[in-house]
């Protein structure tokens, strides 16, 4: 049972560029999510996918587009690629709209903008 | 808005000893979660416990075990008979009645041989 899959694992941009990071999960969830990470500051999300169709905006979502592909994936795509967005990223999903269901994470994506 | 800290950004306790990392959050909602992930040198996010906000008892699993102070709005972790294997950073995690998380800053522990 694979998860959440986040590809690719590490990538290295130039400053303007634009990128796609992909996530999956084979669990049937509904809720999926993309966070990123910096030191000191813990987990913040960019993004959400509550269902199928349905995308918010969580706590630091300028500079970034996500799309709900299907039940299954979620993509996170940087337009244009800036040395602040340089972090590891994590997918996680959840089984649905109950605050009592933990999150299941990816392995994460370290992006490096130059 | 919901915030969650984590006062102690590190902490180092001796093998077979007990430590406790301490969380707190603020909300003004009557219904939530609250969660521990702990996620080791390899990155991954691994869920510890989980605790709902209307169960007086405080969650158990195996050596973990929290304190939960709903009044104080207080959710540590208390970690017993510390094993190498429990050196990670631990994330205390906030989940309302929306489908939103919000973490803490972490706090790194080290268990000492």
């Amino acid at each position: 049972n694979a998860g959440v899959t986040q590809t690719p694992k590490f990538q290295v941009l130039k400053t303007g560029q634009s990128m796609t990071l992909q996530c999956a999960q084979d669990m049937n969830h509904n809720s999926m999510y993309w966070y990123r990470q910096d030191p000191g500051m813990g987990l913040r999300l960019i993004y959400y996918s509550a269902s199928e169709g349905t995308t918010d905006k969580g706590e630091v979502p300028n500079g970034y587009n996500v799309s709900r592909l299907n039940k299954r994936e979620f993509s996170l795509r940087l337009e244009s690629a800036a040395p602040s967005q340089t972090s590891v990223y994590f997918c996680a999903s959840r089984p649905g709209h109950y605050s009592n269901q933990p999150q299941h994470f990816g392995d994460g994506t370290r992006l490096s903008i130059l | 808005a919901q915030t969650v800290t984590q006062s102690q950004p590190e902490m180092s306790v001796q093998e077979a000893e007990t430590v406790t990392l301490s969380c707190t959050y603020d909300t003004s909602e009557s219904n939530y979660y609250l969660f521990w992930y702990k996620q080791p040198p390899s990155r991954q996010m691994i869920l510890v416990i989980r605790q709902e906000a209307y169960k007086q008892q405080n969650a158990t699993e195996n050596r973990f075990s929290v304190n939960f102070q709903k009044a104080a709005k207080s959710f540590s972790l208390k970690i017993s008979d510390s094993q190498l294997g429990d050196t990670a950073m631990y994330f205390c995690a906030y989940s309302n009645t929306g489908n939103q998380f919000y973490f803490g800053t972490g706090t790194s522990l080290t268990v000492i041989p």
